[in-house]
């Protein structure tokens, strides 16, 4: 079966780092995927990992292990606005365009 | 600009009705599917399609359809066979190779009375 597992909550402090974390078990992998949801509104792309290693954009990073199924993604110098869900999703390799997304890390910032 | 849009915002369906939820892209992708996302819950996939004129059903089709009879356009019918059709729903496209991130419309959340 496929499955995604995320923390269901986080809560961090303005101007400071969190991580998310995201642990996947999947038959067949092309790359993850982050998106930021701010509630009742789209999905937006934050990054996307194929190979293993760190991918830095701005004041996020995202982390791939392709043997250990794990990512995770890095918010450093957390502003209110970054309050959000943030999803991880496995773009999988079953020769269609498949997707399967995680619950989502519900993330709260606090002044 | 281009983007992609979901009408309408606010849905209401009356019991044993059919309802049609808009869906429409002009970024020229290939790809574009439909999403039901609950509380608590990640995006669930309901139907893709790859191209004009095909459509494959993800996994929970099941009371819903679709048709792609326009690159731009790809409705999703909620039948009276869906049960619990009270939901967030989110259309989205994407160029049609695998490694392509989805861009996602506003999405329209589905009231049942």
């Amino acid at each position: 079966g496929q499955n995604i597992d995320q923390p269901t909550e986080m809560t961090a402090t303005e101007g400071a780092i969190v991580q998310i974390n995201c642990t996947y078990q999947t038959s067949g992998f092309n790359g993850l995927f982050w998106y930021q949801q701010h509630a009742g509104e789209a999905p937006t792309f934050l990054s996307y990992n194929v190979l293993d290693g760190l991918e830095e954009k701005g004041r996020f990073s995202s982390f791939l292990s392709r043997s250990k199924g794990y990512s995770y993604l890095l918010l450093k110098e957390l502003q209110m606005k970054d309050s959000a869900s943030y999803l991880c999703a496995v773009s999988l390799d079953t020769g269609g365009f498949k997707t399967i997304f995680g619950a989502g890390t519900r993330l709260f910032v606090k002044a | 600009d281009g983007g992609i849009t979901q009408s309408p915002k606010y849905l209401f369906r009356k019991e044993g009705q059919n309802v049609t939820l808009s869906c429409e892209q002009n970024l020229n992708h290939d790809a574009m599917y439909w999403y039901r996302q609950d509380p608590g819950q990640g995006l669930r996939l309901i139907y893709y399609s790859q191209i004009v004129n095909d459509f494959q059903k993800g996994d929970i089709a099941e009371g819903y359809s679709v048709s792609r009879e326009k690159k731009e356009s790809f409705p999703l019918t909620v039948t009276s066979a869906q049960k619990n059709p009270t939901a967030f729903y989110l259309c989205a496209s994407s160029t049609g190779e695998i490694q392509e991130t989805q861009y996602f419309g506003p999405g329209t959340r589905l009231l049942v009375l």
